[in-house]
């Protein structure tokens, strides 16, 4: 069964830094593109960040390209995000996704509960 | 503004069934050909329900199903149930590692 497990939520001033991390089962995790999507109240789903299943390539939103970085474990199958000069905007549930193949394009066919941060003064 | 526009809600009675739509704003109207579909139970993983527009992977019920006419695609939801109560967000792959998603729709179960 295939299951991703967030952490590392939590409240912090604007320009402060969080690092979420997504634990991941059930899967072979160094063969698999993995990232995050954001629900922010009001605004819907956002993605934010993928990074190859090597972890050399990378890819991330222009709304957080400089402030965030995605990063990956493959030997303990963690995905990381380095989430810098945070600000109010920032504020809303991370889910840690998995890219999936299976069709013609690229899906997020598994995601996990998602961990909140709260961005706020 | 999400390039994906859905409408904010729709409701039915159990048994009925209900659409919502996914429509491109501006741009080529062939774009993001392969809309997928994610239901979300607020608190709870989002589920992958439908990809491209219209095939549902593994385990999800064929009360769902997708369509696409133009630059609309559909989730049609038939048999309400009580638990399709939730958040339903459309997106679409716009290549190079980008995703664009709908605004989202709440379906609610009167």
């Amino acid at each position: 069964e295939v299951r991703l497990l967030e952490s590392g939520g939590d409240w912090v001033q604007p320009g402060g830094s969080l690092r979420l991390s997504c634990q991941a089962s059930g899967f072979a995790f160094s063969n698999r593109d993995v990232g995050w999507v954001r629900l922010a109240p009001g605004r819907g789903l956002e993605w934010v960040s993928v990074i190859g299943a090597s972890g050399t390539s990378t890819y991330t939103a222009g709304s957080v390209k400089g402030r965030f970085t995605i990063s990956r474990d493959n030997s303990r199958d963690i995905v990381y995000m380095q989430m810098n000069s945070l600000r109010v905007e920032d504020t809303a549930v991370y889910f840690c996704v998995r890219v999936g193949t299976m069709g013609a394009t690229r899906d997020f066919d598994f995601w996990g509960q998602g961990t909140q941060v709260v961005v706020s003064s | 503004q999400s390039a994906l526009t859905q409408p904010r809600s729709v409701s039915g009675s159990p048994g009925q069934s209900v659409t919502i739509s996914c429509t491109t704003v501006g741009g080529d109207p062939t774009g993001y050909n392969y809309v997928s579909w994610i239901q979300h139970h607020a608190g709870q993983a989002p589920k992958f329900i439908i990809y491209d527009v219209a095939r549902r992977p593994s385990g999800v019920p064929d009360r769902f199903s997708g369509s696409k006419s133009g630059n609309t695609a559909s989730l049609i939801i038939s048999g309400l149930q009580a638990d399709d109560e939730a958040d339903y967000y459309c997106y679409s792959y716009a290549g190079l590692y980008r995703w664009v998603f709908g605004g989202g729709t709440k379906v609610t179960v009167l």
